[in-house]
Parts: structure tokens; sequence; C-alpha cells
């Protein structure tokens, strides 16, 4: 079953904007990643944030983790037309490769030109 | 990364027949999984392909429906067996354990299983 409840479900926002996506997990971790999907296909990995970690950037990204809440947020700054897609998050329990992911119910963002 | 094959990227199925979906990553990989996606919804593990044994399933998942084999580290396959329309989802396979990224996986782009 899924562990993480990401909201909102969808998003739609102006070209340059910011998105904001949350997700929210039931049990202890060892990291947590986010997930982009374009169209129906494949999952490409964005970014890694570790247990002890509370934030991390890559280019237009921004990931913030909560351990005592259970939850973390993305953040897409200065948002593109390609950046419309579906993201999920996803949980690591252990840190062993290999390691299963338990992923969220999506947020899909549609970023208007 | 890994670079991962999947074929086919789509099909269209008669009930009552089954379809052989395949994997092939372009390096050694230690973990290989295999997802269901219904649409508009997430991700729901179906079973890990262990190399050399039989696959571990997920709750709900029985290797009757879902035979797996996965005889070396660079290639698996997913039988969907007996499909019914209920079965019409997209299928993933990713890998995990690469060389360079030991805790991300990577995704084949999917084959969009319709059945009719």
């Amino acid at each position: 079953s899924q562990q993480g409840e990401e909201d909102p479900q969808a998003l739609s926002i102006q070209e340059g904007e910011n998105a904001t996506m949350n997700c929210s997990y039931k049990t202890s971790i060892n990291n947590l990643q986010w997930y982009r999907q374009n169209s129906g296909r494949g999952l490409v990995h964005l970014i890694l944030i570790r247990s002890n970690e509370r934030e991390k950037h890559s280019g237009r990204l921004r990931v913030t983790l909560d351990t005592s809440k259970k939850s973390s947020s993305l953040l897409i700054t200065a948002s593109r037309a390609a950046d419309t897609a579906s993201y999920f998050c996803a949980t690591a329990a252990g840190y062993n490769a290999g390691n299963m992911l338990t992923f969220g119910g999506g947020t899909r963002l549609m970023v208007k030109p | 990364s890994a670079v991962i094959s999947q074929k086919p990227s789509r099909d269209i199925c008669q009930r009552g027949t089954s379809l052989t979906i395949q994997c092939q990553v372009d390096s050694q990989v230690t973990m290989m999984f295999w997802y269901r996606q219904q649409p508009g919804q997430s991700l729901t593990l179906i079973a890990t392909a262990n190399q050399g044994s039989e696959a571990t399933y997920e709750s709900g998942f029985v290797i009757d429906k879902f035979p797996i084999s996965r005889p070396n580290l660079t290639f698996s396959t997913l039988t969907v067996s007996n499909m019914s329309p209920e079965d019409s989802s997209i299928y993933l396979c990713s890998v995990a354990g690469t060389a360079v990224a030991k805790n991300i996986q990577y995704f084949g782009a999917g084959t969009r299983l319709s059945v009719l």
C-alpha cells in the first residue's frame, strides 16, 4: 500500500510562478526521493534527501524534510511549461542497494505558458 | 545512470491471452522491480525480480498471474497471464543498485497495455 500522501493532487500555475508540492508519510524512513513522470512514461529521479538532512537543492528544485512531522515538500522555482508532469515522492526504509520504494499518490502539475 | 530498454512500449490484447514484457539494462544491477500503474494512479510494486531464484511478490500479486524471470543481472521479463480488462495499465520495470547510485531507481519507459 502507498505510504505517502501528496497534496495537492493537482496544481495549475502560470509559467514563471513557483510550484510547491507536499508529501506526508507514516513510518520511519532512511531517505525520501522525488520523481517526475511525463505523460504516463517512465519515472525520472529528481532528488534524494536523507533522513538526517533538512534541505537540499538541485538547480530550480528545493526539497525539505521534516522527520518529526513525517513530511517533505518539493519546490520548483520559476516554473516552465516543460515542468508539466506528475511528481511523486517515494520513501525508502533502508540504505541498502535496491531497497524498495513506496510511492505517494502524486501531484499532477500543469504549467501554463 | 542506467539505460533501460522496455519492450513492447504498448500493446492491445484480447481477453484470455498473455503478454510478456521485456526489460534490458545496459549494465549489471543488483535489483530489478516490476510495477503496475493504473490510469491516473500511483505506482504499485508487483514484485522484485531475483537473479537465479523465484521473484518476491507483494501482497495481492501471485506468480501464476504475473510470472517473472530474471536469468542474469541485466535482463528480466514479466508476463501478464490470462488477461482481463482489469489488467489494462502501464507496467514499468525499474532497476537499482548501480555502481554510481545504489539507492536510486531507474525506470524503463513503460508498457501501456490495453485489454479488450
